[in-house]
């Protein structure tokens, strides 16, 4: 089946600790997101990517790394520098038109 | 600073009547707007697109678009339990993909 699969569904991040967010994509979708929603919030854009090796930051990027070494991943690095990281996380690709279509999300909590 | 506004609700509508969700929007040049349910503790899911003014129907949906008064709607007709949830509002006509609303809880009382 053709979507996107996000893994862990559910993280746990001590202090001090990197971690990494898995992100693959089979729709052959140039555009790839990663969003951030925090409980009864909207979604904020952390990263984004247009194609392969290039990639922008949105409006939280701040203790956050990602890299888009081929098309179908975007994998997303919750470094020790982001102080709050408790939430959940959203890839997403886009199509041609635009549209946005999400992969079931991962839970990051810091214990 | 693109802006995206809903009302947070909660927003009751019994079983079976019309529920009307709205979201205006800052950008002027914005171009794609959306409309995506979330349950739960679930990740968003695609209802309806509109690019043009006027209406657009699917089902028991319709988005309605007025680029004028920045100002788009969804119209949910015969509520069904099953669509209580967050409708997020998104708009966009960037590279840098959608900019969403926080959301209208939606609750249908059987």
């Amino acid at each position: 089946d053709g979507g996107i699969t996000q893994s862990p569904k559910y993280l746990f991040r001590k202090e001090g600790q990197n971690v990494t967010l898995s992100c693959e994509q089979n729709l052959n979708h140039d555009a790839m997101y990663w969003y951030r929603q925090d409980p009864g919030q909207g979604l904020r854009l952390i990263y984004y990517s247009q194609i392969v090796n290039d990639f922008q930051k949105g409006d939280i990027a701040e203790g956050y790394s990602v890299s888009r070494e081929k098309k179908e991943s975007f994998p997303l690095t919750v470094t020790s520098a982001q102080k709050n990281p408790t939430a959940f996380y959203l890839c997403a690709s886009a199509d041609s038109g635009n549209t946005i279509y999400f992969g079931e999300g991962s839970w990051l909590t810091v214990v | 600073q693109k802006e995206v506004e809903q009302n947070s609700g909660p927003l009751s509508v019994p079983e079976g009547a019309i529920a009307s969700l709205n979201c205006t929007y800052s950008d002027r040049g914005s171009q794609s707007f959306f409309w995506y349910r979330q349950y739960s503790g679930k990740s968003p899911e695609l209802i309806m697109s509109i690019y043009s003014n006027g209406d657009k129907e699917d089902g028991r949906f319709t988005a309605q678009l007025n680029k004028a008064s920045q100002y788009v709607s969804l119209l949910i007709r015969d509520s069904q339990p099953s669509d209580s949830a967050t409708y997020l509002c998104a708009v966009g006509g960037g590279a840098d993909g959608l900019t969403f609303g926080k959301g209208t809880h939606l609750i249908i009382q059987p």
